[in-house]
This record gives structure tokens, sequence and C-alpha cells, in this order.
């Protein structure tokens, strides 16, 4: 596609269910990455595909958090057992590369609401 | 390990006028920077990518330099309109690893 993709825009939850979000990279990007913001804080790192290798999970905050990447394309971002904590926009980049010279694009993120 | 840290956090100006802001990196050993703007609920949007060989990049009435020796990278806003109002991020590849990391932004207010 033309750009990076997520769905739902809007989620809201409620405590203890989990949840999916969705991104659709750029087509031929390599690189995928997942972040999180939340309200009035900066871009915190969760994890990056890249290619067929595994993924680096060094970001994700707990084992309730969990992702894949099916088919070097579209993402999916598990959080199971969500918590009030979990709140916050969640944002997807792809890139051509895992470094050395490419810039990210980033979609417009899922806004989660846990209540 | 890598920081980023931007300065000021916040700035308000009248419209019209020629602005800096600041971004700097504690490790210099950087593959690019990237700038990126971000609209109140919105996603990120890419402004300027610099590699490490470069010194600058110019898109419209934005420039973006890089000086890696010393850790720093500027985006100068020209004539600014109340449009360019929007937090500024700026970002830098962890080491070989390629994941971000993001300064905490400028909040930029262009008042009318």
């Amino acid at each position: 596609g033309a750009g990076v993709s997520q769905s739902p825009s809007n989620k809201v939850t409620e405590k203890g269910k989990d949840v999916e979000l969705r991104c659709d990279p750029i087509s031929g990007h390599t690189a995928l990455y997942w972040y999180r913001q939340s309200l009035g804080q900066g871009l915190e790192f969760l994890i990056y595909f890249q290619g067929n290798s595994a993924p680096d999970k060094s970001g994700l905050p707990s084992d309730r958090f969990s992702a894949e990447r099916t088919g070097g394309s579209v993402s999916t971002l598990t959080i199971q057992r969500t918590q009030q904590e979990d709140s916050a926009v969640y944002l997807c980049a792809s890139s051509l590369a895992l470094q050395g010279g490419y810039g990210y694009t980033f979609g417009s993120g899922t806004r989660l609401t846990v209540v | 390990k890598q920081e980023v840290t931007q300065i000021p956090a916040a700035l308000s100006v009248p419209e019209g006028e020629n602005l800096v802001l600041n971004c700097s990196f504690t490790d210099s050993a950087i593959y690019n920077l990237q700038w990126f703007r971000q609209d109140p609920g919105k996603g990120l949007t890419s402004l300027l990518l610099i590699q490490s060989s470069q010194r600058e990049q110019t898109s419209g009435r934005l420039n973006a330099s890089l000086d890696k020796s010393s850790g720093r990278s500027t985006l100068y806003i020209a004539a600014s309109q109340p449009g360019d109002s929007a937090t500024y991020l700026c970002a830098v590849p962890k080491g070989s690893q390629g994941n971000l990391i993001f300064g905490k932004g400028t909040k930029l207010s262009v008042k009318p």
C-alpha cells in the first residue's frame, strides 16, 4: 500500500480482556516496528521484525504482550489480560531495511483505552 | 547507551518568525537522524532524514542540519505559520539494531 495502515484506529476494552492490534506495512518494507506512546510521554520501543530473523522483543513490557508477523508482511500485536496502564497509542512503523540510511514511515496509530 | 534530548520542551512564537529546534544525542556513531512531526492525537509524519555522511537536508521551509562529532542536530523553520503548530521529534537508530531512539519532543505553538 501507499502507507502504513493500522487498525482499528480506536479501541475501548474492558480490563482483563485480550486485544489484537493490526499493522499493514508498506509493500516491500522488510523491517517493521511497534512503539507505544502513553499520554504525555515519549515513544517507547516495543518490538521489531526484520525479514525472517527472530524478532527483537527486548522492549515488550511484560509477558502479556506478544507480536507476530505473518509472511513477512502484516503484523499483529496482542495484549492479553489488559490493564489500565496499557492505555496508550500504539504506533507501527516500517522501513526498507533494518539499518543504514533508510527512514521510517509510521502509521496513524491505534488508540487503546482500557476501562 | 544512546540518549536523545530535545530543547526546548515547548516553544511559542508569533507567526512569521524563523525558529530553531535543537536535538542532541550522546553516541555520535549513528547511521542517520530523522525529524518527525506529530499533530495531537495523530501518528508521526516524517519531515527530513539526514544520512550520517550529510550535513543538512532541506524541504520547503524546513532545513535540518547534522553535526555528528558534536552530537547535535537542528531543525530550522523559516517564516513560521499557525499550521506548523505540532510536536517535533528527532530520532536516531539504536546502534546497529535499527529501532529508533526518540527525544521527548518540542511542542511548537505558532500564534496568528
